[in-house]
């Protein structure tokens, strides 16, 4: 267990519909990361925030949102979904200080849009 | 921008037996971190080992450990006495720390540990 939770486990979706997935990262960390695995595309970077700031984007495409709560929570928010927006959803989370850089990963929220 | 190859899509080891899995990136930083992560069948992503490039000393975990090759940008797992748990995805990433230091993952390799 790496301290990161995600909910839900499993969600599955219309085409068209929006979605919010949601993070709570290891107790003291500060940083959030959401990551995308596709069977075409792999791992991939969303997006980064860091005390409640967005930090850095990815191949985060227009129709999805992040923000970091300020409790340090996160939500990640799909919308217009598509057939090729179905992938497991990470969350990782990190220190974020000095040299405590390694990002522990949540358990995933499958997604599958129909 | 970095990349992160690892050639290996599959590959296969008997219980007990020693594995390495290859991995090579391209960057033009000094300062950076290596990981190999995990994925078994459960689709967890467990951190298995980092290594600074400051560092020339191979990082260890136990029955893991890494052949840090600086110049010739190459950071290779190598598993020994294997077991049926090391069964899994293996991925190799790499990190500029910093303000956005978020992770470049390679494609993987599949491990498989048979009896």
């Amino acid at each position: 267990d790496s301290g990161v939770t995600q909910t839900p486990k499993h969600l599955i979706t219309a085409t068209g519909q929006r979605v919010t997935l949601r993070c709570s990262p290891r107790s003291g960390d500060l940083s959030v990361y959401w990551y995308q695995q596709s069977l075409d595309q792999g791992l991939q970077f969303l997006i980064h925030y860091y005390n409640g700031e967005e930090r850095a984007k990815g191949n985060i495409l227009e129709r999805f949102s992040a923000q970091q709560f300020p409790d340090l929570h996160s939500e990640l928010n799909l919308s217009s979904l598509e057939l090729g927006d179905s992938a497991l959803y990470f969350c990782a989370s990190s220190v974020a200080t000095g040299l405590h850089y390694e990002q522990y990963f949540g358990p995933g929220t499958r997604l599958t849009v129909t | 921008a970095q990349t992160v190859t690892q050639s290996q899509p599959e590959m296969s080891v008997q219980e007990a037996e020693t594995v390495t899995l290859s991995c090579t990136y391209d960057t033009s930083e000094n300062n950076y971190y290596l990981f190999w992560y995990k994925q078994p069948p459960s689709r967890q992503m467990i951190l298995v080992i980092r290594q600074e490039a400051y560092k020339q000393q191979n990082a260890t975990e136990n029955r893991f450990s890494v052949n840090f090759q600086k110049a010739a940008k190459s950071f290779s797992l190598k598993i020994s006495d294997s077991q049926l748990g090391d069964t899994a995805m293996y991925f190799c990433a790499f990190m500029k720390p910093g303000t956005a230091s978020k992770l470049t993952f390679g494609t993987g390799t599949r491990l498989q540990v048979t009896l």
